[in-house]
C-alpha cells in the first residue's frame, strides 16, 4: 500500500513560536493532501485541503494566517502553526492518496503530537 | 462539523467474541469507509462499502449499509486482544467530502 510519512511525531514548544510540520507521500504523488486536528477521544476534524500549486482550502472556523499550509511539490505537503498557544496543543494528523483512489481510501500519516507551553 | 455518529462510544469484549459497531449519517453518500486508529496513530483503511452494496466482507470484517436507515455496521469476529482500537466510520458525500464519525473505542480483553 501507498506510504504517507509525517514528521515530528511530537514535538514541544514554547507559547509563540511556530512549528512545522511535514507530510510526505513516499510511493506516489499526491494532488491533494488533507490536514486533521483530533483532540483525546474525539474524531478527526478536517482542517484544509492541500492542493498542490495552488492555495489550500481551509474549513469553515480554521483560521488560515494561524495554520499555514503548503503544498510546493507532489510528495509534500506542510503544516505550519505560527505563534502557538496552549490551545493549539492537539494531534495533527494529514492524509493523502493517489489521485485516482482518493475517494475510496485514504493513507494516514502517524500523526504529530503538538504540545505548547 | 462531524456528521456521522457512531455507536457504542465504547465497547469492551472478551477475546473470541464479535464486536459490532454502528454508524449512522445524515444525507446522501457515495461510499462509507471504516477506518481504525491505534493510540497517538494515524488511521488505517479497513474496508469500502459503495452506495449500491448492501454488505461486503474482507476476512473477520463484516460490514452493511442500509441507505434506507442511513446507517452502517462493521462487525469484527472473533475478535483479538490486538483488535483494541477506536475504529472510525467515514463517509464519502456528494461533492467528494469525507467526513468522519466519533468513533467507538474497542477493548479486547485477553
Amino acid at each position: 500500500g501507498a506510504v504517507v510519512s509525517q514528521h515530528p511525531s511530537r514535538v514541544i514548544c514554547k507559547s509563540g513560536t511556530s512549528v512545522k510540520i511535514e507530510c510526505r507521500s513516499l510511493d506516489f504523488q499526491a494532488t491533494t493532501m488533507f490536514w486533521y486536528r483530533q483532540f483525546p477521544k474525539q474524531s478527526l476534524m478536517l482542517m484544509a485541503t492541500s492542493n498542490e500549486g495552488s492555495k489550500a482550502t481551509y474549513e469553515q472556523g480554521v483560521e488560515k494566517d494561524k495554520f499555514l499550509i503548503n503544498h510546493a511539490s507532489l510528495t509534500l505537503s506542510t503544516l505550519t502553526v505560527t505563534s502557538a498557544h496552549p490551545e493549539d496543543s492537539s494531534f495533527y494528523i494529514c492524509s493523502a492518496s493517489p489521485w485516482t483512489s482518493w475517494r475510496e481510501k485514504l493513507f494516514f500519516g502517524s500523526g504529530t503530537q503538538l504540545s505548547v507551553l | 462539523s462531524q456528521q456521522g455518529e457512531e455507536d457504542p462510544q465504547a465497547l469492551s469484549i472478551q477475546e473470541g467474541e464479535n464486536a459490532t459497531m454502528n454508524c449512522s449519517y445524515k444525507t446522501s453518500i457515495n461510499n462509507l469507509q471504516w477506518y481504525r486508529q491505534n493510540s497517538g496513530r494515524g488511521l488505517v483503511h479497513l474496508i469500502l462499502i459503495r452506495s449500491n452494496e448492501r454488505e461486503k466482507h474482507s476476512g473477520r470484517l463484516r460490514v452493511t449499509l442500509d441507505t434506507s436507515k442511513k446507517s452502517s455496521s462493521l462487525l469484527i469476529t472473533a475478535s483479538r486482544a490486538a483488535d483494541t482500537a477506536s475504529y472510525f466510520c467515514a463517509a464519502l458525500r456528494s461533492g467528494s467530502r469525507l467526513t468522519f464519525g466519533e468513533g467507538t473505542q474497542l477493548t479486547v480483553n485477553p
